[in-house]
């Protein structure tokens, strides 16, 4: 499967603990794109990369989240101290970038991490 | 920012029929304005996009439409089958938006035979 992937699929933690969710993209794209949907929502954006530096990052993403992309290539994103409210969908898309600036590429997305706070 | 707003959240519809899902934007600068397709436990999937400079787009079954005036776009599947049942999201990214797109609610599609 040459699409983007996250692992783990499924993560089920307790309020308080730390969890670290990954996403490889497709190879040879250039941004990486963090968003969280939750039921009966559409996805919302978290933050994008553009190779390793981090662009945009949204007030959703409150500083208990941490996202990183180093050599540009596979992204982490860390949730500290979790709590009930961060249970969701967490979904990675990537696109192959348009150099010289931001343009309008399609974006692809993984298959998601969901995210279940007891 | 930008605001999706997406209507109807359900719509049932006999197979064979066709089907129109809505969607308006608040932010005029916003210039692309892809759909994705998201069954049960799945990832969403482009199904087809529109960029600001063409007021509609076909493919197969699949149609868009815009109207920059009124800033809506519009989905149009015709011919509607059982394995076209999903939720649909419409989109938009702003110029300048860094490529944040900002999704609809989603619409509910079933396709009953």
């Amino acid at each position: 499967d040459t699409g983007v992937s996250q692992d783990p699929r499924h993560k089920i933690t307790k309020r308080g603990q730390n969890v670290t969710f990954r996403c490889d993209p497709i190879s040879e794209h250039n941004r990486l794109y963090w968003y969280r949907q939750t039921l009966g929502q559409g996805p919302e954006f978290l933050t994008y990369f553009q190779n390793e530096a981090q662009l945009e990052k949204s007030r959703l993403l409150s500083d208990r989240f941490s996202a990183e992309r180093p050599k540009g290539s596979f992204s982490t994103l860390e949730i500290q101290r979790t709590e009930q409210g961060d249970s969701a969908m967490y979904l990675c898309a990537s696109s192959l970038g348009v150099t010289g600036g931001e343009g309008t590429d399609t974006q692809y997305f993984g298959p998601g991490t969901r995210l279940t706070v007891l | 920012g930008e605001n999706v707003e997406q209507h109807p959240s359900t719509l049932s519809v006999q197979e064979g029929d066709s089907a129109v899902i809505k969607c308006t934007y608040s932010d005029s600068a916003s210039n692309y304005f892809p759909w994705y397709k998201q069954e049960l436990g799945k990832r969403p999937q482009l199904i087809i996009d529109i960029r600001s400079n063409v007021g509609e787009k076909k493919d197969q079954r699949i149609a868009v439409t815009l109207n920059k005036t009124a800033k809506h776009f519009s989905l149009h599947i015709t011919e509607t089958q059982p394995e076209d049942s999903a939720v649909y999201f419409c989109a938009a990214l702003p110029t300048g938006g860094g490529n944040k797109l900002t999704f609809g609610t989603g619409t509910q599609l079933k396709v009953e035979l």
